[in-house]
């Protein structure tokens, strides 16, 4: 299985920083890299797919790099509603999996 | 607007069996595919698998195969989710979420998520 290291586990900011998330997967995935926000009592919600790409409806401060095994997912100016768990995802081989999660907190 | 709305929480014993339903709406059913993702209490999100809504070809982590089926009925637009021989570790929070309608299909991701059910294994 492809496991996907997340970094840090959790942070602490504050309104307006910016804001970076690591995820490393075990083995290469190409670009075959999702990343989700999930809310306490809420079910996640896509925020960018393969890597870079924006998905409908969620804020440009949001954006994705990398490739191969190393990504990053960086808030450029973190906002009130942004204090949530992230997830990265790998899509490139069965069984899908997830990173194990950054709950960004308020300082 | 596209929607999955999800069955009520579960309460099980260990060793029967639970199924759980997706029923979609606000899009055509048979061009998406389904995948199941369960949480456990305090933890990360596990992909159990997925379902053409098309075809109904599966693909199953080997972690669940033989305990897992996932079905769709397209007269209904509903998925379901049967996970069999239930253990405590099997208590989480059950999340449907919309994918692509092929295995091969690319890129791939959950983009509409159910509002969860909660399965609970308890004696």
């Amino acid at each position: 299985d492809i496991q996907m290291t997340q970094s840090p586990s959790s942070l602490s900011a504050s309104v307006g920083d910016r804001v970076t998330i690591t995820c490393r997967a075990s083995q290469t995935i190409s670009s075959f890299l999702n990343w989700y926000q999930q809310k306490p009592g809420k079910a996640p919600n896509l925020l960018i797919y393969a890597v870079s790409n924006l998905q409908s409806g969620v804020p440009p401060r949001f954006s994705g790099s990398g490739s191969g095994t190393d990504f990053t997912l960086t808030i450029s100016s973190l906002q009130p509603e942004d204090f949530a768990t992230y997830y990265c995802q790998q899509t490139s081989r069965n069984p899908l999996t997830f990173g194990g999660g950054t709950k960004v907190e308020i300082k | 607007q596209a929607q999955l709305v999800q069955s009520g929480a579960e309460v099980k014993q260990p060793g029967a069996s639970v199924k759980v339903s997706c029923k979609a709406s606000g899009y055509t059913f048979t061009t998406y595919g389904i995948s199941w993702v369960r949480q456990a209490p305090g933890q990360g999100l596990e992909w159990m698998g997925w379902i053409s809504s098309y075809n109904g070809d599966t693909h199953y982590p080997q972690k669940l195969q033989g305990r897992v089926t996932m079905t769709t009925d397209t007269s209904t637009t509903t998925a379901y989710m049967e996970l069999r021989s239930l253990r405590s570790d099997d208590t989480a929070i059950y999340y449907c979420a919309r994918a692509p309608l092929k295995w091969e299909d690319s890129p791939w991701a959950f983009d509409i998520w159910g509002q969860g059910t909660l399965v609970t294994v308890s004696s």
